[in-house]
């Protein structure tokens, strides 16, 4: 079975750039989160979704940053514009259930200039 | 808020060796799940173990075990028979579980080097 699967895995872009980063999670899943990792805050919860709804986005930055999740099988998360400080590694990971595991896709290694 | 420490920031074992990584953790809720993950230096995280704050037996996945202990707030993860590809970051986590969906706390984790 196919895991969380994102998209670009590496992307670099300028300062003030729009970027949009992907995730498809796990078929049956019904919860997806998004991530992001740091040298200096280690991994942090942005945003996360539960049947398609957003529950809690008290994690997301500022108003630069905004996800959705369409439907049950797409989500983005949006940065409009970058600045350098965005720079990190962004997970989507998925789970079944209020006490399921979740599972996390590989990444976007994301470099703004 | 829920918190998670992990106090040791790397670790040397030799390949072969039990290690025992170390957790603690703190919260108000009486429903938590504990996780254990692993990021090598690919970058992935993988899932490796669970613990349900009510499971009343230690959770065990082949060489991996967690020594859950409520009463002291830890839930350390050990690794028997270590191996060379065991060596990752180890990442504590958390999350509540008598609510709806919740995200993951995490620690700061703990940099593994397993020696041949």
């Amino acid at each position: 079975d196919a895991g969380v699967i994102q998209s670009p895995r590496h992307e670099v872009t300028e300062m003030g750039q729009e970027v949009t980063l992907r995730c498809k999670p796990i078929s049956g899943h019904n919860s997806l989160f998004w991530y992001r990792q740091t040298m200096m805050r280690g991994l942090e919860l942005l945003i996360y979704f539960n049947n398609n709804v957003p529950i809690d986005d008290s994690g997301m930055p500022e108003d630069r940053f905004s996800a959705k999740m369409p439907n049950a099988s797409f989500s983005t998360l949006k940065i409009q514009p970058s600045e350098p400080r965005d720079s990190a590694v962004y997970f989507c990971a998925s789970s079944f259930g209020q006490a399921g595991t979740q599972y996390f896709g590989p990444g976007t290694r994301l470099l703004v200039l | 808020a829920q918190k998670i420490t992990q106090t040791q920031p790397g670790m040397f074992v030799q390949e072969k060796e039990a290690v025992t990584l170390d957790c603690t953790y703190d919260t108000s809720d009486p429903s938590y799940g504990l996780f254990w993950y692993k990021q090598p230096s690919s970058g992935e995280m993988i899932f490796l173990i669970y613990q349900g704050s009510y499971d009343q037996q230690n959770a065990t996945e082949g060489r991996y075990s967690l020594n859950f202990q409520k009463a002291r707030k830890s839930a350390n993860l050990v690794i028997s028979a270590s191996q060379l590809g065991d060596s990752a970051m180890y990442f504590c986590a958390m999350r509540d579980i008598g609510g709806g969906a919740d995200g993951l706390t995490f620690g700061k984790g703990t940099h593994l080097i397993i020696q041949p």
